[in-house]
C-alpha cells in the first residue's frame, strides 16, 4: 500500500523555539495532506488540511500564525510549530488520501514533539 | 461533539473473548474506517467499509456499517493479548474526522 513517512519521529526543544515537521508521500502524489494532533489519552483532533499551491484550512481554534503550513510539492507537506510553548507538546500526525472514489487515507508514523 | 464517537471508551475482557466497539457518526459518508493504536504509536489501518457495504470482513475482523441509523460496530473475535490497543472509527466526508476511540485491554 501507499506509505506516509515523517520526519522527525520525535523532537524534544526548548520553549520559543521553532520546530518544522516534514510530512511526506512517498510513492504517490498528494494534493491535499492532513494534519492531526493527539494529546495523551485523546483522540486526534484534525488542526488542517493543507492545499498544494494553495493556503492551508485550519480548524476552529488552531492558530494558522503559530502552526505553519507550507504543502511545497506534490509529495510533501511540512508543519511548523513556531515559537513553541509546553503546552504545545503533542503527538502531531499527518495523512493524505490516495485513490479515486475509495479515497484511503495513508497516515504517518507521527512525531512526538515534547517543549521543555 | 465530535463526529465519530465510538462507545465504550474502554473495555477489558479476558483472552479468547469478543470485543465489540460501535462508533457513531453525523453525517452523510463515502467510507468509514477502523484504525489501531498502540500506545504512544502511529496508527494501523484495519479495515475499510464503503457507504453501499453493510459488512466486512478482514480475518479475525468483522465490520458492519448502517448508514440509516449513522453507526459501525467493530467485532474482534477469538481476541488476543496482543490486541490491546486503542481503536477509532475514522470517517472522511468533507471534514476527516476521528471519534474518540476505544481502548481494548486484553488479559491473557
Amino acid at each position: 500500500g501507499a506509505v506516509v513517512s515523517q520526519h522527525p519521529s520525535r523532537v524534544i526543544c526548548k520553549s520559543g523555539t521553532s520546530v518544522k515537521i516534514e510530512c511526506r508521500s512517498l510513492d504517490f502524489q498528494a494534493t491535499t495532506m492532513f494534519w492531526y494532533r493527539q494529546f495523551p489519552k485523546q483522540s486526534l483532533m484534525l488542526m488542517a488540511t493543507s492545499n498544494e499551491g494553495s493556503k492551508a484550512t485550519y480548524e476552529q481554534g488552531v492558530e494558522k500564525d503559530k502552526f505553519l503550513i507550507n504543502h511545497a510539492s506534490l509529495t510533501l507537506s511540512t508543519l511548523t510549530v513556531t515559537s513553541a510553548h509546553p503546552e504545545d507538546s503533542s503527538f502531531y500526525i499527518c495523512s493524505a488520501p490516495q485513490g479515486q472514489g475509495v479515497n484511503t487515507q495513508y497516515f504517518g508514523p507521527g512525531t512526538r514533539l515534547t517543549v521543555l | 461533539s465530535q463526529q465519530g464517537e465510538e462507545d465504550p471508551q474502554a473495555l477489558s475482557i479476558q483472552e479468547g473473548e469478543n470485543a465489540t466497539m460501535n462508533c457513531s457518526y453525523k453525517t452523510s459518508i463515502n467510507n468509514l474506517q477502523w484504525y489501531r493504536q498502540n500506545s504512544g504509536r502511529g496508527l494501523v489501518h484495519l479495515i475499510l467499509i464503503r457507504s453501499n457495504e453493510r459488512e466486512k470482513h478482514s480475518g479475525r475482523l468483522r465490520v458492519t456499517l448502517d448508514t440509516s441509523k449513522k453507526s459501525s460496530s467493530l467485532l474482534i473475535t477469538a481476541s488476543r493479548a496482543a490486541d490491546t490497543a486503542s481503536y477509532f472509527c475514522f470517517t472522511n466526508a468533507g471534514k476527516s474526522t476521528f471519534g474518540d476511540g476505544t481502548t481494548l485491554t486484553v488479559k491473557p
